[in-house]
């Protein structure tokens, strides 16, 4: 499986929202809903931020919000925040059974 | 409390393997899986297959098959994770991540192993 498409940057002014794609095949995105998205700052390790396409672990900010439409996945930050600067990856799981990540963006609050 | 800790940061030659290990603590080993997840320098999240602790069955990505080994040993509450012939621009942190069995996702990560990989 190839990773799924991520744009490479996405950035936004505080306040604002902002949405990340994460596009696959039928055979990982759109084949079940076990998609999910993780968090990284720079020198640290991934953080879980949505999973089952939708939803929040405890402590996650309800600004993080995530959804899926066919083939494809999506992160939205609202109001976002100096703290959201990061880089987010999305992970599905293939209908094999393996699991694929995304390429990756990079958040940047202006 | 929930605790991933893997083992320190290794050197190899070209062609060598590193054996990089995950100890659990703070929960019920058994109802998790582990995976293993590679990050080279400056790129992205790599995922490189799982081992279930309880049964002691693996899952690998097709990129690393024949070439990598995830074993277990319950009585430590660890997880080995095995990759040979290692080439110079494998150099990566290595991060193990519980998943709570069957749910698809990762909850918990360890804080990551550098393996460089230079002769």
């Amino acid at each position: 499986h190839s990773a799924l498409t991520q744009p490479a940057s996405v950035s936004g002014s505080p306040g604002q929202s902002i949405t990340i794609s994460c596009t696959g095949t039928s055979s990982d995105v759109g084949g079940d809903n076990f998609v999910s998205w993780y968090q990284q700052h720079p020198g640290k390790a991934p953080k879980l931020m949505i999973y089952d396409v939708t939803n929040r672990p405890s402590g996650v900010s309800n600004r993080f919000s995530g959804s899926k439409s066919g083939n494809t996945a999506s992160l939205t930050i609202s109001g976002l925040q100096a703290e959201d600067e990061s880089d987010y990856y999305c992970n599905s799981r293939t209908t094999s059974g393996t699991y694929v990540f995304g390429t990756g963006t990079k958040v940047t609050v202006l | 409390q929930v605790q991933l800790v893997q083992s320190g940061a290794e050197v190899k030659n070209p062609g060598a393997s590193v054996k990089v290990s995950c100890k659990a603590s703070g929960f019920t080993f058994s109802n998790y899986h582990i995976h293993w997840v590679r990050q080279a320098p400056g790129q992205g999240l790599e995922w490189m297959g799982f081992i279930n602790p309880s049964s002691g069955g693996t899952s690998y990505a097709q990129n690393f098959q024949g070439r990598v080994t995830m074993t277990r040993d319950t009585s430590t509450n660890t997880v080995y994770m095995d990759l040979s012939s290692l080439r110079s621009e494998e150099t990566a942190i290595f991060y193990c991540a519980r998943e709570p069995s069957g749910r698809c996702h990762f909850d918990f990560w360890g804080q990551g192993t550098v393996v460089t990989v230079s002769s």
